[in-house]
């Protein structure tokens, strides 16, 4: 069946880069995003790479595709506190229905 | 980006009792939006789908006559738990794509539901 699978929790220090990885099953994948979510608060859409890609670059977000091991990585670089938050991979096989991992909480500190 | 507007941000209510949550699309027309449950340190669970005049489809284990969705109009969806119960105590997400853009789905900021 459809699983997605993430670290649940990664600490960095501010500045470094944080290194997000996610796995999936579903090799009929379309799209694959990366969203954020903030305490209490909905998810916001960070970025979204398509099946086909390899790599997405918006500023300081990288994703990285390995279609073959259906492995996905959201890169941060400079991290800052701001950028404290739980972290979902999603994939979208069928028509918007996305299956989510668990979610990476991210913790940064000084 | 498009905006979906969830309302309310937090809801306390007795057990028993029903609770609406309303979902809007506020610069575009959606035909199609998507409830989601989330527990505590878990990850979003998909509930169902939402259609601007048809049923909404649920997904498996999730009861209809439980949590009813009404999509009246382009820009508005609802849930309604009904009968309340501590154990529907959950943070439910509405999202919903914009057209033209179906490869993003945009969320609402999501509602606290505490029953007591």
């Amino acid at each position: 069946g459809e699983d997605v699978e993430q670290s649940l929790f990664l600490s960095v220090r501010e500045g470094d880069s944080s290194v997000i990885n996610c796995t999936y099953t579903d090799s009929s994948s379309t799209y694959l995003y990366w969203y954020k979510q903030e305490p209490g608060a909905g998810l916001q859409l960070l970025t979204y790479i398509f099946s086909n890609m390899d790599m997405k670059q918006d500023q300081r977000l990288t994703v990285l595709l390995n279609k073959k091991d259906k492995h996905l990585s959201l890169r941060i670089a400079d991290t800052q506190t701001g950028d404290s938050a739980i972290y979902f991979c999603a994939e979208a096989g069928g028509y918007n229905k996305l299956i989510f991992g668990a979610g990476t909480r991210l913790a940064v500190h000084p | 980006g498009a905006v979906v507007s969830q309302h309310p941000s937090w809801v306390i209510c007795k057990s028993g009792t029903s609770v609406k949550i309303e979902c809007r699309s506020l610069d575009f027309q959606a035909t199609t939006m998507f409830w989601y449950r989330q527990f505590p340190k878990q990850s979003l669970m998909l509930m169902a789908t939402s259609n601007e005049g048809s049923k909404a489809t649920y997904e498996q284990g999730v009861e209809k006559d439980k949590f009813l969705i009404n999509h009246a109009s382009l820009t508005l969806s609802t849930l309604t738990v009904t009968s309340a119960h501590p154990e529907d105590s959950s943070f439910y997400i509405c999202s919903a794509s914009s057209p033209g853009d179906n490869e993003k789905l945009f969320f609402g900021s999501g509602t606290q539901l505490s029953v007591l």
